[in-house]
């Protein structure tokens, strides 16, 4: 199984400001997810991100608002911009190991007040 | 209708009992399954994952994947209560790396002594 450090594992964040997130695998993967999980909901997934080349947004997530960055196959970051108190989550990465499963970072608890 | 649908419980069962979670998907050309088990306020951990229809054991826990119904399910023998919990059920359309999971909202498990 591939192991992900996540960092920072919380903050608490002013509203207006921006939070970068970082994804640290350890081997190389071809993609790389990341997903927010709202408290007592499910994961819903933000954007994949590909090694050199532009990330993918789902539905409802923007560049502006969640850049990423993905500058070499074991590292990602993913910043979440100009936070508002709705953007307060629990923010996770993900790639996927020798197979199709996934395995997910520590996490990050933002709170933006 | 969801993706992939799972019942958000409580699910209450004795300790020793058998657990049984269900999960349901839409997608008829999905290919690998996935249960996920997440503590309150920890990432979702992998625990079991299934490809082929019919049942996969691993220690206490067996899956179960019947392609026909759509139907994927995961069975805890001997229920600890150290497996309280939430199990999020996720589905992927291929088997390989690319493809992004879809997960349920997640069923809560709690094993009473």
């Amino acid at each position: 199984s591939a192991v992900i450090s996540q960092k920072p594992s919380r903050d608490i964040c002013q509203r207006g400001t921006s939070l970068t997130i970082q994804c640290q695998v350890d081997s190389q993967v071809t993609m790389m997810f990341w997903y927010r999980q709202q408290p007592g909901q499910s994961l819903t997934l933000i954007a994949t991100a590909n090694q050199g080349s532009e990330a993918t947004y789902e539905s409802g997530f923007v560049i502006d608002k969640f850049p990423i960055s993905r500058p070499n196959l074991t590292f990602s970051t993913l910043t979440v911009s100009n936070m508002s108190p709705e953007d307060s989550s629990i923010y996770l990465c993900s790639a996927a190991g020798q197979g199709a499963e996934a395995f997910f970072g520590q996490g990050t608890r933002l709170t933006v007040v | 209708q969801k993706e992939v649908e799972q019942n958000s419980g409580p699910l209450s069962v004795p300790e020793g009992a058998i657990a049984s979670l269900n999960c349901t998907y839409s997608d008829r050309g999905s290919q690998s399954f996935f249960w996920y088990r997440q503590y309150s306020g920890k990432s979702p951990e992998l625990i079991m994952f299934i490809y082929s229809n019919g049942d996969k054991e691993d220690g206490r826990f067996t899956a179960q994947l019947n392609k026909a119904s759509q139907y994927v399910s995961l069975l805890i023998r001997d229920s600890q209560p150290s497996d309280s919990a939430t199990y999020l059920c996720a589905v992927k359309p291929g088997t390989g790396t690319a493809s992004k999971l879809t997960f349920g909202t997640g069923t809560r498990l709690q094993v009473t002594l």
